[in-house]
């Protein structure tokens, strides 16, 4: 199975920082279809894990321009340009190119 | 909008098997796979399979074949995950998901004699 390795585990910020996590694979997550299937999502404290960015650098709908995924083959980075309240919790990538599809262990994201 | 509302939490003995549902709205249901993914403290976020919802397919996990069985009644709009043999690692938070983009709200399965 791909492992998906992600750094740091925690990450302490204040409101208005911009921080970045990275996402780093056992394998090449691209795809011979030519797309690489590497997702980002945010779980809030109680709620459902939802998605933010999807084939790497494509923003889900609704979701704020703050956030912006980068990265090809095996590396790969979420950043947040200018944290703000809503976006404490886990951050998990995902990879749904090889199967069976794998998460990270999740970065979790504190106010400092 | 977009809604998948899951039944409620489980308590089950080791041995026996459940049956989560996962009723879709607010979308054609047939137009988009379910997914199924397990959440718990120690193995964080694991990824069980997901059904065709309009042709019944399915794709698992070799980890949770013979544990995991995903089936969908389109006239009601609602995929159906159950678990079968159960043991206490079994215990967990379980989601069904459209496409990765809209998640249910999740349901606690507790395994326990």
């Amino acid at each position: 199975d791909v492992v998906l390795t992600q750094t740091p585990p925690t990450l302490s910020a204040t409101i208005g920082q911009s921080v970045s996590i990275s996402c780093r694979s056992s394998q090449s997550l691209l795809d011979s279809d030519g797309d690489t299937y590497l997702n980002w999502l945010l779980q809030r404290p109680g709620q459902s894990p939802q998605l933010l960015i999807y084939s790497v650098s494509n923003l889900e709908s609704g979701v704020p321009n703050r956030f912006s995924g980068s990265g090809s083959e095996t590396d790969f980075t979420l950043k947040i340009s200018g944290v703000e309240a809503e976006d404490l919790g886990v951050y998990y990538c995902m990879q749904a190119t090889h199967a069976p599809y794998t998460f990270g262990a999740g970065t979790k994201l504190e106010l400092k | 909008q977009v809604q998948l509302q899951q039944s409620g939490a489980e308590l089950a003995k080791p041995g026996s098997s459940v049956k989560i549902s996962c009723k879709a709205s607010g979308y054609t249901f047939t137009s988009y796979y379910i997914s199924w993914i397990k959440q718990t403290t120690g193995q964080g976020l694991e990824y069980i399979g997901y059904i065709n919802t309009g042709s019944g397919g399915t794709n698992y996990n070799e980890k949770f074949k013979g544990k995991a069985t995903l089936t969908v009644d389109k006239s009601s709009s609602t995929a159906f995950m159950q678990l079968s043999s159960l043991t206490p690692d079994d215990s967990a938070v379980y989601y069904c998901a459209r496409d990765l983009a809209d998640w249910g709200q999740g349901t606690l399965v507790t395994v326990s004699s």
